[in-house]
């Protein structure tokens, strides 16, 4: 089954420092990458997802790139913001296989010092 | 994911007893799922049901069950057999054909 791993575990950064995070995965029939944010003690929040039919994506501050062939996607965070602080997951999923539901990486504590 | 609503927001559990978690969505969305999420880690799969009356084991199934009898609703059995059954449980649905997983708030379960 598919394998997803992510570093660093934890992050800390200085108010307006890009942020970024990093996550392999093992099975090459992956082909949707989420990144979900979580609070302490909430839901999951998705902010950002990338199809493997495209490198990168962008939505405001946020951006993701994807590299099939090395099976690496991170997630980068520019001018970060004290409410950027949260733990964020990357996950990984197939359509071809039937399974769909998402394998997670461990996740990442990101701390933005004001 | 306002339209995806667990409870209760916690749940206590006495040695032997079975507990349920209910999970209900009214996105009218077809695949379901279950998740458990233990202190400073990710999220592990459970169960998932891509369908009403059809469910499949996710990666940590034993000492749990589910049911997918009505389209809208997913609820989870942790039975006495789940040994270490204290953790944070999310429920997710997805749209068929879609990918993109929204999460329920969660239930904290805690063991007496």
């Amino acid at each position: 089954g598919e394998n997803v791993e992510q570093h660093p575990s934890t992050l800390s950064v200085q108010e307006g420092d890009s942020a970024v995070i990093k996550c392999t995965y093992s099975d090459s029939a992956s082909n949707y990458f989420p990144w979900y944010k979580q609070e302490l003690g909430k839901r999951p929040q998705l902010i950002i997802d990338i199809r493997s039919n495209v490198g990168e994506k962008k939505d405001q501050r946020i951006a993701v790139t994807l590299n099939k062939t090395a099976k690496h996607f991170s997630l980068h965070i520019t001018e970060t913001q004290p409410e950027d602080s949260a733990v964020y997951f990357c996950a990984a999923s197939s359509s071809s296989t039937g399974r769909r539901a998402l394998t997670f990486g461990s996740g990442t504590r990101l701390q933005v010092q004001p | 994911d306002g339209g995806i609503t667990q409870s209760p927001k916690y749940l206590f559990r006495k040695e032997g007893q079975n507990v349920t978690l209910s999970c209900e969505q009214n996105l009218n969305h077809d695949a379901m799922y279950w998740y458990r999420q233990d202190p400073g880690q990710g999220l592990r799969l459970i169960y998932y049901s891509q369908i009403v009356n059809d469910f499949q084991k996710g990666d940590i199934a034993e000492g749990y069950s589910v049911s997918r009898e009505k389209k809208e609703s997913f609820p989870l059995t942790v039975t006495s057999a789940q040994k270490n059954p204290t953790a944070f449980y999310l429920c997710a649905s997805s749209d068929m054909g879609r990918e993109t997983q929204y999460f329920g708030p969660g239930t904290r379960l805690l063991v007496l």
